[in-house]
């Protein structure tokens, strides 16, 4: 099975500010990551799809990037409505697929 | 735009099954390209892939929830369904159905549905 880690588990930031969180495959996984926004009490939203394509409405401001095992999610300018935990999750062995445990951001 | 509604009941007894149903609403489940799938969240927990489903009923499951789960379609309700077995206290959780574009995104899930299992 492919495990996935995230780090940190929670950070806290300024408005402004950049925000970079990780996630890395327990295995080569090429560019099959994508990466899902989580607001309290709402379901996931998809933010971004294969490592760094955004999604079509999504704000420019997110960004993704990496594969093989390491890959990078970016805030480029932390606003108050990106609270939330973010989760990434691989597709690389179909059909199964695994999120990682998640990174809860907060408002410094 | 493509809309997905859990229902069913949100209190189980132990040992008994959890049964949920997801109604899709704004595309047909039967045009293909796509899997429909159920995910769940245990309280202050991550998310946890239970399985999901083709229109045609070809399935796949979480290998640690395979022996207790069974997903099903109706095309012609425009759903699909979920079946727990067995459940404990460890199955209480959010439940979410979702649509998987390509069997690798999740790109729109319901809002949800708490199921809590006490006697």
């Amino acid at each position: 099975d492919i495990q996935m880690t995230q780090s940190p588990s929670s950070l806290s930031a300024s408005v402004g500010d950049r925000v970079t969180i990780t996630c890395q495959a327990s295995q080569d996984i090429s560019n099959y990551l994508n990466w899902y926004q989580q607001k309290p009490g709402k379901a996931p939203k998809l933010l971004i799809y294969d490592a760094s394509n955004l999604e079509t409405g999504v704000p420019s401001r997110f960004s993704g990037s990496g594969s093989g095992t390491d890959f990078t999610f970016t805030i480029s300018s932390l606003q108050p409505e990106d609270i939330a935990t973010y989760y990434c999750q691989q597709y690389d062995n179909l059909p199964q697929v695994t999120f990682g445990p998640g990174t809860k951001v907060d408002i410094k | 735009q493509v809309q997905l509604q859990e229902s069913g009941p949100g209190l189980v007894k132990p040992s008994q099954t959890l049964s949920l149903t997801c109604t899709v609403s704004g595309g047909s489940i039967s045009s293909g390209g796509y899997y429909w799938s159920w995910i769940r969240q245990h309280p202050g927990k991550g998310l946890e892939w239970i399985g999901y489903i083709y229109y045609s009923g070809s399935t796949y499951y979480n290998p640690s929830l395979k022996s207790r789960v069974t997903i099903s379609v109706d095309t012609s309700k425009n759903q699909f369904s979920l079946k727990l077995s067995s459940v404990t206290a460890a199955d209480t959780a959010v439940y979410y159905c979702a649509r998987i574009d390509g069997a690798s995104q999740f790109d729109y899930w319901g809002q949800g549905t708490l199921v809590t299992v006490s006697s």
